[in-house]
């Protein structure tokens, strides 16, 4: 069974710095893209940052470039989001998303940490 | 620029049907998307891809009632025999310029 369990949320203040994990299990991590989306609260699903089977390529909103890095270490089967500079919008549950074999598509869903940034 | 396009309500009976549709802006009428579902207070589901000639891939555990079809740009999600637990918000998703990019969603109200 697929399992995403993300880790690392917490209250922090504007311009502050965060780390946030995701383990995963039941499937080889090492073959899959893998996404972090979010979600503010009351709002829709936005992606935040993509990254690729052996981590050689990484994208990201535009919203996040510059102070988000994604980063992952396949020997642990873990999915890594550090974030600096945090400001208020960036308020949101994080979910760690696995993508299909096609590398687009999210097929499976953590079930989300929330971050809170506010003073 | 790639734009995912989805009603912002829909509403429906127990046991109807209801239909949700997605469309992808102009140029971008080849791509395939996928629809997740979250209830309320959960975080989402995959329900399935599906393409552009209206194939599509359902993730595991998802019932029949759930189906998709396409026609041009608009990628459609059909769920049929409604129930209490098919209330909640409904995301289109697709992939653009290296992110995964998500319709505004739509709130299905099951009346």
């Amino acid at each position: 069974e697929v399992q995403l369990v993300e880790s690392g949320g917490v209250l922090v203040q504007p311009g502050g710095s965060l780390r946030l994990s995701c383990a995963a299990s039941g499937f080889t991590f090492s073959k899959y893209w893998m996404t972090w989306v979010r979600q503010a609260p009351g709002k829709g699903l936005e992606g935040v940052a993509n990254i690729m089977e052996d981590g050689s390529a990484k994208y990201f909103v535009d919203s996040v470039k510059g102070r988000f890095t994604i980063s992952r270490d396949n020997a642990k089967k873990s999915l890594y989001l550090q974030m600096n500079s945090l400001r208020a919008e960036d308020t949101a549950v994080y979910y760690c998303a696995r993508l299909d074999g096609s590398g687009w598509a999210v097929d499976y869903w953590g079930q989300g940490t929330l971050v809170t940034v506010s003073s | 620029q790639l734009v995912l396009t989805q009603s912002p309500s829909a509403s429906a009976s127990l046991g109807a049907s209801v239909n949700f549709t997605c469309t992808l802006s102009s140029g971008h009428s080849s791509y395939a998307i996928s629809w997740h579902q979250q209830q309320p207070d959960k975080g989402p589901r995959y329900l399935m891809k599906l393409k552009s000639d209206g194939s599509h891939n359902k993730g595991d555990g998802i019932p029949d009632r759930f189906s998709g079809s396409s026609s041009g740009a608009e990628r459609y999600l059909t769920i049929s025999s409604l129930q209490s637990e098919d209330e909640a918000d409904y995301y289109c998703q697709t992939w653009g310029a290296g992110i995964v990019v998500f319709g505004g969603g739509t709130k299905l109200t099951v009346l």
